[in-house]
């Protein structure tokens, strides 16, 4: 079945720096993929997406590129703030009868001032 | 626009009680989801509703969970006689078909805690 595997948590970097969370997934066709995030006390939003092989979903200054030689949709952000601290979870929707998103653990990112 | 709600926002309940948690998804979307969300599992499907369609339920974990879409708008999903398992975040998401995927919006989640 369906899987996402992503870097566990928690990751905390200095504001600026450069940020990568990995994530690599297994699936049964072309999946398209996804990262949510979810900030404290609030719900999940999408964050960028990509459908297709070598697709560069962006968005806030994240981007992330689906890699399908490779399995995967690494996150990245050249330079983080500390508004950028929330859950990161990585996901797939393969299609199939229900188009139902499998989520990766997620990723606790802190970003200190 | 409106996104989706959901409510209550916080559900505390006894064990062996039953409890309804309901949905409000974004107007014109077909498709709703529940999920949970909990600390051992992460985030797990539970039910697709699609328009007129018979429901897709094969992520309930037990026969004591179900839920309904009225109306193809307002979604209730009911546990009965709750386990203190139970306790977890659950997530409502609702899409539209857009370029070719289906794009899920969820809401900000009911708490439900069973002492």
């Amino acid at each position: 079945g369906d899987s996402v595997t992503q870097m566990e948590g928690p990751v905390t970097l200095s504001e600026e720096a450069f940020l990568t969370i990995n994530c690599t997934y297994t699936a049964t066709g072309y999946p398209s993929l996804f990262w949510y995030v979810q900030y404290p006390g609030e719900g999940l939003q999408l964050l960028l997406k990509a459908t297709k092989a070598d697709d560069k979903g962006s968005n806030k200054g994240f981007e992330a590129t689906y890699r399908k030689e490779t399995t995967s949709f690494h996150l990245e952000k050249g330079s983080v703030q500390v508004s950028d601290s929330a859950v990161y979870f990585c996901a797939l929707n393969s299609g199939g009868s229900n188009y139902k998103l499998t989520f990766g653990k997620g990723t606790l990112l802190t970003v200190n001032p | 626009g409106a996104g989706v709600s959901q409510s209550p926002s916080n559900k505390v309940t006894e064990k062996g009680k039953d409890v309804e948690l309901r949905c409000d998804p974004i107007s014109g979307h077909t498709a709703l989801y529940w999920y949970r969300q909990s600390l051992g599992q992460g985030l797990e499907f539970l039910i697709y509703f699609q328009g007129n369609s018979a429901p897709d339920k094969s992520g309930l974990p037990s026969d004591r969970f179900s839920a309904e879409r009225t109306g193809g708008s307002v979604s209730t999903l009911t546990i009965q006689r709750t386990q203190q398992e139970d306790s977890a975040v659950y997530l409502c998401a609702s899409s539209l078909r857009k370029q070719g995927i289906y794009e899920q919006y969820f809401g900000p989640g009911t708490r439900l805690t069973v002492t």
